[in-house]
């Protein structure tokens, strides 16, 4: 069955410490998200990727960065984290085209303290 | 939102009513999404609908879409308390936009 699966399921950090999130997918889909979405908020896109070993910039990269070692892995780093980051973070997978509807994983509750 | 955004930001409804909930946006697409996410939840696509559609339903859901005013809406008919729901409104741009979403509560 297709899934998309992110750990972890949530996350508390210290401010400036590093933070990594990981994202794995059974989809062989090609494009992999990174959304961040605040409380009563709609989802805003982080960073993006159409093929391993690439990464693209969303509506709001600044303080994030991307890796995509693989197909089916995708990681969002915090190298310093910062109050203003709290938040929940989803990823998505999907084959890329505007046909197709990417599939989300549950989220991951991040708290920055 | 850059791309997309709800006309409503909250709506409260009673069970067995119709609903239409209306998005525009900003830079023309082919492509327009509907999504609902429940509490906790990731998103799920509704509907999607395409420039060469002007209506597509799919059971209860409606939704339609014109160019030429950069706008789409999404109607729900006969509308369940297990509708509430946040809605999103998703022009596609090679990747995919989310606005900033339409919080329905359906009571019972």
């Amino acid at each position: 069955e297709a899934a998309v699966t992110q750990s972890p399921r949530s996350k508390v950090a210290v401010t400036g410490g590093k933070v990594t999130l990981s994202c794995h997918q059974t989809n062989n889909h090609d494009y992999m998200y990174w959304y961040r979405q605040d409380t009563g908020h709609g989802l805003r896109l982080i960073h993006y990727s159409y093929v391993a070993d690439s990464t693209e910039k969303g509506d709001i990269p600044d303080g994030y960065k991307a890796s995509r070692p693989s197909q089916e892995n995708f990681s969002l780093i915090l190298e310093l984290a910062s109050l203003s980051q709290t938040a929940v973070y989803f990823c998505a997978s999907s084959e890329g085209t505007g046909d197709q509807a990417p599939l989300f994983g549950e989220g991951t509750r991040l708290s920055v303290l | 939102s850059q791309w997309g955004e709800e006309n409503l930001q909250a709506l409260s409804i009673q069970e067995g009513e119709d609903v239409t909930m209306n998005c525009s946006y900003k830079t023309y697409t082919t492509v327009v999404q509907w999504y609902r996410q429940k509490s906790g939840k990731g998103p799920a696509q509704l509907i999607l609908i395409r420039s060469n559609e002007r209506e597509k339903r799919s059971g209860r859901l409606r939704a339609t879409l014109d160019t030429s005013s950069q706008s789409s809406s999404l109607s729900i008919t006969g509308t369940l308390a297990t509708d509430t729901a946040v809605y999103f409104c998703a022009p596609y741009y090679n990747v995919l936009y989310f606005g900033s979403g339409t919080k329905l509560t359906v009571e019972p």
